[in-house]
């Protein structure tokens, strides 16, 4: 059972254009969801987070949106430029304690054109 | 550069053969994780440790072992008992959490080749 889904394997936007990503979950007890950006060959590298209780976390370029009721997030990036052309994933963790068990979504391929 | 380091970056294995991939962090974090990668599908968690000498089981453990006897090493060994494992394996660490966003962070990967 997909508890964090990506429903866009991939996604093209032209450079200076805003890119949207998606992300839903079904589980309720999430309580922060991150997005991590992944190079080919290479580890994620977190980007931005939200907190359950939160609506919105802005970051720079990078803007993400969390529609609770939905259980929906997006991540926003103005403007998009070439180098952000990468795999983004959606993860999202529930407090058990003191790790933290992040599920992850199965990513988009962002590519931004000149 | 506090970081974490995977070790080997390319492996080729038999099948039947046991290996094991080396990852070792310098971020003096209390936790530790590995996760695989396949093609089309999300990252998924093998196996995790809190703390030295401990450790459990993530979604997909079956196959794989793991130990932790330095807080800085967490090293996995994909057995001849799992049955496809050829992949890109993630190791990852984190402070334990105290509150807020629990960021974990990666490693370069491995990527296993059974031929």
């Amino acid at each position: 059972d997909q508890q964090v889904k990506q429903n866009s394997p991939s996604l093209s936007v032209q450079e200076g254009r805003i890119s949207i990503l998606n992300c839903d979950y079904t589980n309720s007890m999430f309580d922060y969801f991150l997005w991590y950006k992944k190079y080919p060959a290479e580890g994620p590298t977190f980007l931005i987070s939200i907190s359950s209780i939160k609506d919105k976390n802005e970051d720079g370029r990078f803007t993400v949106f969390l529609n609770k009721s939905a259980k929906h997030l997006s991540l926003h990036i103005v403007p998009s430029q070439p180098g952000d052309s990468a795999v983004y994933f959606c993860a999202a963790s529930v407090n058990t304690g003191t790790a933290s068990k992040l599920t992850f979504g199965t990513g988009t391929r962002l590519q931004v054109t000149l | 550069d506090g970081g974490i380091t995977q070790s080997p970056k390319y492996l080729f294995r038999k099948e039947g053969q046991n290996v094991t991939l080396s990852c070792e962090q310098n971020l003096n974090h209390d936790a530790m994780y590995w996760y695989r990668q396949d093609p089309g599908q999300g990252l998924r968690l093998i196996y995790y440790s809190q703390i030295v000498n401990d450790f459990q089981k993530g979604d997909i453990a079956e196959g794989y072992s793991v130990s932790r006897e330095k807080k800085e090493s967490f090293p996995l060994t994909v057995t001849s008992a799992q049955k496809n494992p050829t992949a890109f394996y993630l190791c990852a660490s984190s402070p334990l959490r105290v509150g807020g966003a629990n960021v974990l962070t990666f490693g370069a990967g491995s990527r296993l080749t059974v031929l």
